[in-house]
């Protein structure tokens, strides 16, 4: 299955500061990868897919000028939490989408805390 | 709406005991339904799903679509078993696109 790198592992940063998680397919060429954000104790939310070569589809009630996401290339999708606020600490996870059906493959998350 | 339930957030059993996680869905259409777990310090991974009808690591699954239900089983539970298990669904119209349960962790002692 798919290996997926995701960087960094845990972020602490003050209000107003900018984030970039990297979500990296390491032997799969992903066209598709998924972010998804996890708050304590509730379940795993999607929050957008990442399409590679062009936009985002962002999930109802997801700010697409908050939460940045370029995937530029096949192995590589950025979320990029701008301007973040203490109620955008949470955990990001993202996942490969490797087509045909088949079953997600995830990374180990990344998390966010905002001071 | 969509929407995947597990009503357990804690599940502690004893070495060899049955388990059952209970997973109940609620979808007018045609999921697949899976189970995915984490373990301690590791990535969330596939632990089955119920359209391969498979028995990975002593569990099964199966799906009742009368009771909208999935639930997980493993009859004697072992303590490498300890782990989050999260019960996911994708709807029918787009495979890709995964909704989880709050996820129940199961404590197996020794």
């Amino acid at each position: 299955g798919a290996v997926v790198s995701q960087h960094p592992s845990r972020v602490i940063c003050k209000s107003g500061t900018s984030v970039k998680i990297e979500c990296r397919s390491l032997d799969f060429q992903a066209t598709t990868m998924f972010w998804y954000r996890q708050f304590p104790k509730q379940s795993l939310m999607l929050m957008a897919t990442s399409n590679e070569g062009s936009k985002a589809t962002y999930e109802q009630g997801v700010e697409k000028d908050k939460f940045l996401i370029n995937h530029a290339s096949l192995t590589l999708s950025t979320l990029t939490v701008t301007s973040a606020h203490p109620e955008d600490s949470s955990f990001y996870i993202c996942s490969v989408g490797t087509g045909g059906n088949q079953p997600q493959h995830f990374g180990d998350g990344t998390r966010l805390s905002i001071l | 709406a969509q929407r995947v339930t597990q009503p357990e957030k804690l599940l502690s059993v004893f070495k060899g005991a049955p388990v059952e996680l209970k997973c109940n869905y609620s979808y007018s259409g045609s999921p697949e339904l899976f189970w995915y777990v984490q373990y301690s310090r590791q990535r969330l991974q596939l632990l089955l799903r119920h359209i391969s009808r498979e028995s990975i690591k002593g569990f099964t699954a199966d799906l009742n679509k009368g009771e909208t239900s999935f639930h997980l089983k493993k009859p004697f539970a072992q303590e490498e078993d300890s782990a989050m298990y999260y019960c996911a669904l994708t709807l029918s119209y787009n495979t890709d696109k995964l909704i989880f349960g709050t996820g129940t962790r199961l404590q197996v002692f020794p």
